[in-house]
């Protein structure tokens, strides 16, 4: 079975610092990973994805993929409250479905 | 970044009934999925298309039904509401963005209540 992990949190981080989320996944074979951003009661809403070994970069986040160790990471630089929420990590199997981590809630304290 | 329009968005509704839940989307996606999620716990596929009359089950077994008729429209149907079906639905769809990936964007949700 494809799985992808992810800590459930909650991480708090103080405003203006850097929040690490991780996620792992299972299948090596995996191709695409997504970072998606779901606000309470809200639907997912994808911010991040990345294709290739090595760092993404965009605005304050930044996506990076290692998969000799199978796992994928989101930086948020310069935390602010509205960042606050839940991140959900996703990874195609190689076809167009995705598989989703739990999601890791992240608090971001003023 | 796509359009995806979900009716109605909140619906109360009795024991039995019969509901649709509507998905549509403009961008001439070919890929549609339906998820479900209850509050604060991931999100499971109960169905998806790859494109006109095609529909597969997901990876969470449900009662709910779907077609696909045309290619921006991929409605949910429930023959006969429960109160175990009480929950978020959320209709996406997915294009190739580069060979073999393809990301997949969310509509709003429909928060379902069966009474």
């Amino acid at each position: 079975q494809k799985e992808v992990e992810q800590n459930s949190g909650p991480l708090s981080v103080p405003e203006g610092a850097i929040a690490s989320l991780n996620c792992t996944y299972s299948d090596r074979g995996s191709q695409s990973f997504f970072w998606y951003r779901q606000y309470s009661g809200k639907s997912p809403e994808l911010i991040m994805f990345i294709y290739s070994n090595g760092d993404k970069e965009d605005g304050r986040f930044t996506a990076q993929l290692n998969k000799a160790s199978q796992y994928v990471s989101l930086l948020i630089r310069d935390s602010q409250p509205s960042d606050s929420a839940t991140y959900l990590c996703a990874v195609a199997f190689g076809n167009e479905k995705l598989t989703f981590g739990t999601g890791t809630r992240l608090t971001i304290i003023p | 970044e796509a359009d995806i329009y979900q009716t109605p968005r909140y619906l109360v509704i009795g024991t039995g009934k019969k509901i649709t839940l509507e998905c549509s989307q403009t961008m001439g996606h070919d890929k549609m999925y339906w998820y479900q999620q209850d509050p604060g716990m991931e999100l499971h596929l109960i169905h998806y298309s790859y494109g006109v009359n095609s529909t597969e089950k997901g990876d969470l077994s449900s009662e709910s039904t779907v077609s696909r008729i045309r290619t921006e429209h991929f409605p949910l149907t429930l023959e006969s509401a429960r109160p175990s079906h009480t929950s978020q639905y959320l209709c996406a769809s997915s294009h190739e963005r580069v060979q073999g990936s393809y990301e997949q964007y969310f509509g709003p949700g429909t928060r379902l209540t069966v009474t």
